[in-house]
């Protein structure tokens, strides 16, 4: 059971595009969703992450949407560059778990 | 300000055999969780330990276990290896103050091949 749905699977931008990530969740005990970055042969590092009490959150050209109703958030990223070329991962923690759920992954590749 | 350390970096084994993965929290963290990720998916939680103790398990059978030292950091032991078993398993720990080990700082993994 795929409690966290991500998509799309790859993506290529151009250098200064938009880059924008979608996910999906079911379970609604989640209370707080991360985005992570994973570079070839690293481990996710924290990217931003927002709770459901707001519905967008902004850090430099990073932004979480979240909509509460739709069970959905995004990640945008406003002007990529190459050197933001990575796979994101979206996820989700909530009720009793300690567990951090999280989606497949979208491969960025961003064109110079 | 070390982060997160795993060794080794890499691993070949064959199948039936046994196999054990150190980990090293980041200075000041307390809670150690260990994540299975497969190739082009997600991690999966394998379990968390806090207090030395087995906290939370994810869907995995009994043939993975682990360990929690004093000393905070961790170990990961796989019996039994079945080829599936190949993937990159990686330690994140965190501080248990910190609203249920929300701000994860996972380590760069170690690669397990099982031949």
């Amino acid at each position: 059971q795929q409690q966290v749905k991500q998509s799309p699977q790859s993506l290529i931008v151009q250098k200064g595009g938009i880059s924008i990530i979608n996910c999906a969740y079911e379970n609604t005990a989640f209370d707080y969703f991360p985005w992570y970055q994973q570079f070839p042969g690293k481990g996710p590092a924290l990217l931003i992450a927002i709770r459901p009490d707001v519905s967008e959150k902004k850090e430099g050209r990073f932004t979480i949407s979240f909509n509460k109703s739709a069970k959905q958030f995004s990640l945008h990223i406003m002007d990529s560059q190459p050197g933001d070329s990575a796979t994101y991962f979206c996820a989700a923690l909530g009720g009793s778990n300690y567990k951090l759920t999280f989606g497949k992954g979208t491969l960025l590749t961003v064109n110079p | 300000d070390a982060g997160v350390t795993q060794s080794p970096t890499h691993l070949i084994k064959t199948r039936g055999q046994q196999v054990t993965l150190r980990c090293s929290p980041k200075s000041g963290h307390d809670t150690v969780s260990w994540y299975q990720q497969a190739l082009g998916q997600g991690p999966q939680f394998i379990f968390q330990y806090y207090e030395e103790e087995e906290r939370q398990r994810g869907n995995f059978p009994d043939r993975f276990s682990g360990h929690q030292f004093p000393n905070y950091s961790s170990e990961l032991n796989v019996n039994a290896l079945l080829l599936g078993d190949s993937a990159l398993y990686l330690c994140a720990s965190s501080l248990e103050g910190q609203g249920k080990n929300e701000k994860l700082f996972f380590g760069s993994g170690t690669q397990l091949s099982v031949l």
